[in-house]
């Protein structure tokens, strides 16, 4: 069974672009979380998506959005890119409707705002 | 509010020998707690959780954790460590308000096993 995959893995912007991140989540989870990592704050909960809904967002700012395909495929878009949003940006997927908190995580996508 | 904290930044251990990773929560109600491990340029690999039952969790590559609750601990811990379990460690609580799969997380310990 193929891992949570993030697309790209690396990539650099300059700061007032956008960037648009991929998620493919393990087949059959339907459940997709994405979580900011930073050496300065760790890892942070950025949103979470079930059945193509956003069930519970982080505390971050309205540029950081995110969104659920049918397939269960989530990206998440941030604008206006600052030089703080460099970070590892994580998709972690669960099977279940019923949070477990067993996440199965992407290798991250790594953004490099300049 | 919930949160984990992990007091140690980084642990040395001499390979062979028993490794403990601290961590102490802070939660309301009952606690539901989790290690996950992240290799280098690599995303977090779960590696046990804690949500009822018996205090003695036990996870994946032989590691298990102890949960205890009059000191609001789970420590993360192997009898004998190889250089390859040497990683960055989280502890992790989940976020019990929400329900959903938002999880709280330490700021990591790195543990390096010296051969």
């Amino acid at each position: 069974k193929a891992g949570v995959t993030q697309t790209p893995r690396y990539l650099i912007k300059t700061r007032g672009q956008q960037v648009t991140l991929s998620c493919s989540p393990i087949s059959g989870h339907r459940s997709v979380s994405w979580y900011q990592q930073t050496p300065g704050q760790g890892l942070q909960f950025l949103f979470e998506y079930f059945s193509e809904t956003q069930r519970n967002k982080g505390n971050f700012p309205g540029r950081f959005s995110g969104r659920q395909f049918s397939n269960s495929r989530s990206e998440m878009n941030v604008s206006t890119l600052e030089l703080g949003d460099s970070a590892l940006y994580l998709c972690a997927s669960s099977p279940a409707a019923e949070n477990t908190g067993e996440l199965f995580f992407g290798e991250g996508s790594r953004l490099t705002v300049l | 509010a919930q949160s984990v904290a992990q007091p140690e930044d980084q642990v040395n251990v001499a390979e062979g020998n028993p490794l403990t990773v601290k961590c102490t929560y802070s939660v309301s109600g009952n606690p539901y707690l989790f290690w996950y491990v992240q290799y280098p340029n690599r995303g977090l690999q779960f590696l046990l959780k804690y949500i009822t039952g018996d205090n003695l969790v036990k996870g994946s590559y032989g590691f298990e954790a102890e949960f205890n609750k009059s000191q609001t601990s789970f420590h993360l811990k192997k009898p004998s460590a190889l250089v390859s379990d040497s990683a960055l460690y989280f502890c992790a609580v989940r976020d019990h308000q929400t329900g959903a799969n938002n999880l709280f997380f330490g700021t990591g310990t790195r543990l390096t096993v010296i051969p």
